[in-house]
């Protein structure tokens, strides 16, 4: 079946403006998660969400950084004004629910210029 | 605030040869992950564990809850095994070590 796909995996943009990235989680999965991995350095927790509970958000590093799901769909995570250091690999992944293994999208390349 | 800590940081092995990659945490977790991220930046999750052990195929792994720790290991390592290996403690979220770097040389 289809696994997490992410879109789109590249995106380049110029300092200061706003980029929106999409996850779409396996289907049936309750549980998603957004992580960034900036060049060179580990795996960073940004946000967690779990059904309709109220989302995880201890990970998002400023307030340009938010994150909504509808549901159990479709994820987006929203960068605005974005800075150099935003530039990172973005990695979304689901799981059945937060008792269960994760599984990883192919993550967005986004480079801040 | 979990401290995960990994070791070794780097790893360079001979085929076949018996690898052993350790994690330790700070905090009781709920659970542990163990994740392979290959060159091209793919993560893939190998286990989630959260008491005893685990195996699958030429990989195994164990943790310790009281001791807080961790193994992965790979018996008759192959240099496809080549990758980075992470460990991600889960409370809520997940904290990550900062990987193991494995290097299997035929």
């Amino acid at each position: 079946g289809a696994g997490v796909s992410q879109s789109p995996s590249n995106k380049v943009t110029e300092k200061g403006k706003d980029v929106e990235l999409r996850c779409d989680p396996i289907s049936g999965h309750t549980a998603l998660y957004w992580y960034r991995q900036r060049l060179g350095q580990g795996l960073e927790f940004l946000i967690y969400f779990q059904g309709n509970s109220a989302p995880d958000k201890s990970g998002l590093p400023s307030d340009r950084f938010s994150a909504e799901r509808t549901g159990e769909s479709v994820s987006t995570l929203t960068i605005q004004r974005t800075q150099q250091e935003d530039s990172a690999v973005y990695l979304c992944a689901s799981s059945l629910n937060n008792q269960e293994t994760q599984y990883f999208g192919p993550g967005t390349r986004l480079l801040v210029l | 605030k979990n401290e995960v800590e990994q070791s070794p940081q780097n790893l360079t092995a001979q085929e076949g040869e018996f690898i052993t990659i350790n994690c330790s945490y700070s905090v009781g977790i709920s659970a542990l992950h163990w994740l392979q991220q290959h060159p091209g930046g793919g993560i893939v999750s190998l286990f989630m564990l959260s008491s005893g052990k685990k195996k699958h195929g030429r990989l195994i792994a164990t943790i310790n809850i009281q001791e807080k720790h961790s193994s992965l290991h790979i018996t008759a390592s192959h240099p496809r095994d080549s990758a980075v290996y992470i460990c991600a403690a889960r409370t809520d979220g997940l904290t990550f070590g900062k990987g193991t770097h494995l290097i299997i040389q035929p």
